[in-house]
């Protein structure tokens, strides 16, 4: 069974940074291309950024590009979404998401979400 | 970037009965559409991809159609599970990838 499990959410003041990690298991990890999908209390999701299953192409959001680094380590099975410059506005739970293939662009499995508030 | 517009924003549907969600993309996105199930507090969980394709274990009354711009996903027969917030999101021309805002699907 594939499973994704998300870290390193928290709360964090306006202008600070956090690392959030995505932990898979179950599957061939640098097959697939992985994403980063937040959704704000009470409101829709909203894509944030994705990797390649090598690693070597990466997108983002223009809400978070200059702020948020995507990467991964394959050796580990893992994906993370360093957040820099924090603002307010980035509190949301933060989903990793499986890609239906590699580089789709649509997601099948999901981590059940870490929360990041960002306030002073 | 593509905008994907869901309506109604609300659906109030008795047990037993059909429901007919609608997506619309403000350009062609061919049949690179996908629809996700949320219940609250829980993640999304994909239901069709390639606009009509049930993912894996997804239930025959789901279903989905359309392609270029407009867009339906179908639920026949609702059972109680399948009350919730559903979204479409396009994966057609990215970045970057864009969902709808969501219908919900409450009990009427």
């Amino acid at each position: 069974e594939v499973q994704l499990l998300e870290s390193g959410g928290g709360l964090v003041q306006p202008g600070g940074s956090l690392r959030l990690s995505c932990a898979a298991s179950g599957l061939t990890f640098a097959s697939y291309a992985m994403s980063w999908v937040r959704q704000a209390p009470g409101k829709g999701l909203e894509w944030v950024s994705i990797i390649s299953g090598s690693g070597a192409s990466t997108y983002y959001a223009d809400f978070v590009k200059g702020r948020f680094t995507i990467s991964r380590d394959n050796s580990k099975n893992t994906m993370y979404l360093q957040m820099n410059s924090l603002r307010a506005e980035d509190t949301a739970v933060y989903y990793c998401a499986k890609d239906l293939r590699n580089w789709a662009g649509a997601f099948d499995i999901w981590g059940q979400g870490t929360m990041v508030t960002v306030s002073s | 970037e593509i905008v994907m517009t869901q309506s109604p924003a609300t659906l109030s549907v008795s047990p037993g009965e059909g429901a007919t969600l609608s997506c619309r993309a403000s350009q062609s996105v061919s049949s690179n559409l996908a629809w996700y199930q949320q219940k609250p507090g829980q993640a999304p969980r994909l239901l069709i991809y390639g606009a009509s394709t049930r993912a894996t274990g997804i239930p025959a009354r789901f279903s989905g159609s359309g392609s270029g711009t407009e867009f339906t996903l179908t639920i026949n027969s609702l059972q109680s599970e399948d009350f919730a917030v559903y979204y479409c999101q396009q994966y057609n021309n990215w970045p970057p990838l864009t969902f709808g805002g969501g219908t919900k699907v409450e009990i009427k």
